[in-house]
């Protein structure tokens, strides 16, 4: 197994471009999230999925947009860059809701943005 | 959004001595989670909590969820310098996780 990967490792966007973060993950995990984690903020959660089909917002959501059309697949969509949005996103996934070490959540190895 | 207070921000100690961290919640919680995150690297799971008062240990690693279930302990103890990393609390109250602002340790030889 891969585990969770995303795509890319890094990338530099001028304000007002728009990109796909693409994460997958091969473990048949029905919950996926997105999380960006910027210095002494911690992680917050941008975007989740409980399946495929169904998305919902988390702390952070505004400039992204998330579909999840696949049990493996979880793109988060940069709209139109913003320089606010420079960061670093975690793309994760467990078999649940109970991020328990029974159902752990595995995080992907992130992806750094600089928005210029 | 919600965060938790985790405290401290960060520590330097001496190979061999004792960690304590904690966090803290207005909100209460029905699981407890502590993650250790190595540089470059995405956070892993170290210890779960899921009931008030459980204590529960992973190697040199022992973690309490609060009584209140609006906080939790972490406390390493014998510290060696592959412990380095930031440590995050996170929280779930319904099906979304909430994350501590993490304490990064440091640990000389």
């Amino acid at each position: 197994n891969a585990g969770v990967t995303q795509t890319p490792k890094f990338q530099v966007l001028k304000t007002g471009q728009s990109m796909t973060l693409q994460c997958a993950q091969d473990m048949n995990h029905e919950y996926m999230s997105w999380y960006r984690q910027d210095p002494g903020m911690g992680l917050r959660l941008i975007h989740y999925s409980v399946g495929a089909g169904i998305t919902d917002q988390g702390e952070v959501p505004n400039g992204y947009n998330v579909s999840r059309s696949t049990t493996e697949d979880f793109p988060l969509r940069l709209l139109s860059a913003a320089p606010s949005q420079t960061s670093v996103y975690f793309c994760a996934s467990s078999y649940s809701i109970r991020f328990g070490v029974q159902e752990t959540q595995y995080f992907g190895p992130g992806t750094r943005l600089l928005v210029l | 959004g919600q965060q938790l207070n985790q405290s401290p921000q960060s520590m330097f100690i001496q190979e061999g001595e004792d960690v304590s961290m904690n966090c803290t919640s207005s909100s209460i919680f029905n699981t407890w989670l502590w993650y250790k995150q190595d540089p470059g690297e995405g956070p892993v799971l170290l210890i779960a909590l899921y009931k008030a008062g459980e204590l529960t240990s992973n190697g040199r690693l022992t973690a309490q969820f609060g009584i209140t279930r609006k906080d939790s302990f972490l406390n390493i103890s014998a510290s060696i310098p592959s412990d380095v990393g930031i440590y995050f609390c996170a929280g779930r109250p319904t099906h979304k996780l909430i994350f501590g602002t993490g304490t990064r340790l440091q640990v000389f030889p």
